[in-house]
């Protein structure tokens, strides 16, 4: 089935450790983002990427890294920088332009802090 | 800019009750909008959407008519389940923009039977 996998679905981080949040699409979308979501809050947008080898910062990128070395991987880095990382995470993609410009989620995974 | 405004909740109706989530929108092209549905601890799943104005989009029930004039998107659904308990995100694409979404910050459904 096509779709987009996140992983770990739950994901806990000690002090000073930076942790990797896994994003694959089997949809062979060109574009992928990354949104963090705070309870009772709605997405807000961290990094995003249109094309390999490419991405752009969001509305809250400050403590955040992320690479595009493949078309279906869009991994997701929270550094010790990120001082309130507790949160749901969540992956996108979508195609480019036009009717396509839809975009499809994966379940999340839920960061907590130690 | 672009940026999506929609009602504040929660909202809690009895089962078969008519709903109505509020959705209005800013935008500086002419954008795509949308309405997304998550479920607790899940994603967000596409529920239905609109390319142009007056254009509805429609599914499981639920409808929404792109209302240019008025710049709206409002949710309604005739008869809730309580299936359709869950958070409802409204959202719009602008291609002037490049492929960014701009996401409301989300209204809870709670449906009691």
């Amino acid at each position: 089935d096509g779709g987009i996998t996140q992983s770990p679905k739950y994901l806990f981080r000690k002090e000073g450790q930076n942790v990797t949040l896994s994003c694959e699409q089997n949809l062979n979308h060109d574009a992928m983002y990354w949104y963090r979501q705070d309870p009772g809050q709605g997405l807000r947008l961290i990094y995003y990427s249109q094309i390999v080898n490419d991405f752009q910062k969001g509305d809250i990128a400050e403590g955040y890294s992320v690479s595009r070395e493949k078309k279906e991987s869009f991994p997701l880095t929270v550094t010790s920088a990120q001082k309130n990382p507790t949160a749901f995470y969540l992956c996108a993609s979508s195609s480019v332009g036009g009717a396509k410009n839809i975009q499809y989620f994966g379940a999340g995974t839920r960061l907590s802090v130690l | 800019g672009n940026s999506v405004t929609q009602m504040e909740g929660p909202v809690t109706l009895s089962e078969e009750a008519f709903l109505t989530i509020n959705c209005t929108y800013t935008a500086t092209g002419y954008p795509s909008l949308f309405w997304y549905v998550q479920y607790p601890g899940e994603g967000l799943q596409l529920l239905l959407k609109a390319t142009k104005a007056d254009d509805k989009g429609s599914n499981k029930g639920f409808e929404a008519t792109y209302r240019k004039e008025t710049t709206s998107f409002h949710l309604e659904k005739g008869s809730v389940q309580v299936s359709d308990s869950a958070v409802y995100f409204c959202a719009l694409s602008d291609l002037n923009t490049g492929n960014q979404f701009y996401f409301g910050t989300g209204t809870s459904l709670t449906v009691i039977p």
